[in-house]
């Protein structure tokens, strides 16, 4: 009964290779977010869609993109992955009351 | 602004004794308050969450959280810890009422260590 989704688990790239991470929901939701998440530290959002309307953080690097075709897809592009780069991706959905964002089980990604 | 902040970076209890975790939040309005766990290498799962309809909240596996207005505090508690609860645990409350933005404002984060 999962319900947000995320391939592949773990992701290894090499330095400057394009990747793409991918969610999946059940949910039905309209609200989809996309988290950047350091060894130790709290998750850090880099964007999120409402609906089609794609929204940016203003401190989210341009190597870093997202496309949503449909309802329960979002994908996360990086360009050209550096070494800081490596992290852990964790997609998100919000619905319900009160409103309440639920996790997927992240995505580790690795630049060698 | 909406703020929290986790009292303690690292808990170390004894497995079958109590556990607290400390957050203490700022906002200007009533606020909608979470409780997330993180398992090494693992997505975050929600605990439990405020809506305003009761001040005790309950969670999943045996913990619960009290909203105290009074002291701007969340705690989270559990009458006895097992292995398995092991973790990171993040406190979290919301910029919004659901609009576009109601994006999550995350504590620092409190690392639980259960010993045998």
């Amino acid at each position: 009964d999962a319900m947000v989704i995320q391939n592949p688990r773990y992701q290894v790239t090499q330095f400057g290779k394009p990747v793409t991470l991918s969610c999946s929901q059940t949910l039905n939701h309209n609200v989809m977010y996309w988290y950047q998440q350091k060894s130790s530290q709290a998750p850090k959002l880099l964007f999120h869609y409402y609906d089609k309307d794609f929204n940016n953080e203003a401190d989210t690097p341009d190597n870093f993109q997202s496309r949503r075709p449909n309802t329960s897809f979002c994908f996360l592009d990086i360009r050209s992955p550096g070494l800081g780069d490596a992290a852990m991706y964790l997609c998100a959905t919000r619905g319900g009351f009160p409103d309440t964002q639920y996790f997927g089980p992240g995505t580790r990604l690795t630049v060698l | 602004a909406q703020s929290v902040t986790q009292l303690d970076s690292h808990v170390s209890v004894s497995e079958g004794t109590p556990v607290l975790l400390r957050c203490n939040y700022s906002s200007s309005y009533s606020p909608s308050l979470f409780w997330y766990v993180q398992h090494p290498n693992k997505g975050l799962q929600l605990l439990l969450k405020y809506t305003s309809a009761a001040t005790l909240v309950k969670g999943i596996n045996g913990f619960e959280a009290e909203f105290k207005k009074s002291e701007t505090s969340f705690h989270l508690t559990k009458p006895s810890a097992h292995m398995s609860d092991a973790a990171e645990y993040f406190c979290v409350v919301s910029d919004g009422y659901g609009g576009a933005t109601n994006k999550l404002i995350f504590g620092t984060g409190t690392l639980l260590a259960v010993q045998p």
